[in-house]
């Protein structure tokens, strides 16, 4: 079955920076768009970035665009988002998620998060 | 920047009623509008995509309609395991963009 397992999070000091993975199986990688979707604590969702089946096209909301990085790796079927001159406003979990398409439309398959704080 | 705005933020309600969430967009999004279910300390769950296509293994009681800027989700018989909360989130605008959430408990 489809599953995606989020790791790297964790507590980071303001302005310094920090990796997460998203390892997926049970279904093609490549076939498919991926996500990461944040919650801080207490509050909604949002997303955050988004990357096409082949990788070719990146997206970001603009609260993180030129401090968060989205990438994939078909070789390991992971996903990863670097995080670099992170703010108390990424304190958050932060899921990785599946696109039903090979591009930008619903998030169908969720990770179970990782948690991110950040904090001096 | 796409808005979507939910109602209402929450709602108690009787196992067995009728319950109906909306959402409004900003802007005209078509069809292009999905509902997700939050169950208290797990990851979302995709309910329903394009207004009204039913994901695979969800009960038939969850239900969706709307077109535009106005669309809504219905359960139509409230069981215990619905508690949870509902967003609906838009799609393709950039940035993609979901309500704020509705919290549906039992009364």
């Amino acid at each position: 079955q489809v599953r995606l397992v989020e790791s790297g999070g964790g507590v980071v000091q303001p302005g310094r920076s920090l990796t997460l993975s998203c390892v997926a199986s049970g279904f093609s990688f490549d076939f498919y768009g991926m996500h990461w979707v944040r919650q801080a604590p207490g509050r909604g969702l949002q997303w955050v970035a988004g990357i096409w089946y082949d990788g070719s096209v990146t997206q970001y909301a603009d609260s993180v665009k030129g401090r968060l990085t989205i990438s994939r790796d078909t070789a390991k079927n992971t996903v990863y988002l670097q995080m670099t001159n992170v703010r108390g406003e990424d304190t958050a979990v932060y899921y990785c998620a599946r696109d039903k398409s090979t591009t930008t439309s619903g998030f169908d398959y969720w990770g179970q998060g990782t948690p991110v704080t950040v904090s001096s | 920047d796409i808005q979507m705005t939910q109602s209402p933020s929450s709602l108690s309600a009787s196992v067995g009623d009728r319950v109906t969430i909306t959402c409004q967009a900003s802007q005209d999004i078509h069809n292009f509008l999905n509902w997700y279910q939050q169950k208290p300390g797990k990851a979302p769950n995709l309910l329903i995509y394009d207004v009204s296509n039913l994901e695979s293994g969800v009960p038939l009681r969850f239900s969706g309609r709307g077109h535009g800027t106005h669309f809504t989700l219905t359960i139509s018989s409230l069981q215990p395991e619905d508690v949870a909360t509902y967003y609906c989130q838009q799609y393709p605008d950039l940035p993609l963009s979901f309500g704020a959430g509705t919290r549906v408990e039992i009364k």
